[in-house]
């Protein structure tokens, strides 16, 4: 079975400083993983994905991942925050890239910006 | 950038009364899937749907769930009849490939 585990309901930072939100997964061959970020009122929009090719992945904003199978982790990072930066981020593991199937979230972190 | 739509933004309706929850997603894109979040709590998988038919449902989406491709851009999510726990936000989502999902802004469904 998989699963994924944000490690953290709530990181608060202040502007231009490191942002790091934790994802842990749990999958029994090799995932696919996601990070969604969701801003208030909106719909969900892909930051970034790994699918098995490079490990650290850049998406969009600033943000990457790394994929580290040691740790089974996909942690994302961005140097600086920015206000804009303020959402909800789901971390997000795809069972299989070979069938329709269901994506499982995590719980979710809520980003804060402090100015 | 092509992207997901839905309508309405936010539906209120009656308990016990039908709903569809419409999105029209991206034009080429071959699977199709709902979600819905209630409030507080995760992202949860619906179902999913190719080729004209469910691949995958979860135990969610039971007798009072329906989904349909009715024409060659939209897709539909009916609730046949509304309980109060069907309140939520409920997201659809496309994709080429099937691990890749891009979300529409979702409904915003209030039973009453």
């Amino acid at each position: 079975a998989q699963s994924v585990t944000q490690l953290d309901s709530h990181v608060s930072v202040s502007e231009g400083t490191p942002v790091l939100l934790r994802c842990n997964y749990s999958s029994s061959y090799s995932p696919s993983l996601f990070w969604y970020v969701q801003h208030p009122n909106k719909g969900l929009q892909l930051l970034l994905k790994y699918t098995s090719a490079a490990t650290l992945v850049k998406g969009i904003n600033g943000f990457e991942a790394e994929f580290k199978k040691s740790e089974t982790s996909f942690h994302l990072t961005k140097p600086s925050a920015h206000m804009s930066d303020a959402a909800e981020y789901f971390c997000v593991v795809s069972p299989s890239y070979s069938s329709a199937s269901k994506i499982i979230f995590g719980s979710g972190t809520r980003l804060s910006i402090r100015p | 950038e092509p992207e997901v739509t839905q309508t309405p933004s936010h539906q209120v309706t009656q308990m016990g009364q039908e709903v569809i929850l419409r999105c029209v997603p991206i034009s080429n894109h071959l699977y199709f899937y709902w979600y819905r979040q209630i409030l507080g709590q995760k992202v949860e998988f619906l179902v999913s749907f190719y080729n004209n038919e469910i691949s995958e449902k979860s135990e969610i989406f039971d007798d009072q769930f329906s989904v349909e491709r009715p024409d060659g851009s939209n897709f539909t999510l009916k609730i046949r009849s509304t309980k109060l726990e069907d309140s939520a936000m409920y997201f659809c989502a496309s994709s080429m490939k099937p691990y890749e999902q891009y979300f529409g802004p979702g409904t915003r469904l209030t039973v009453t």
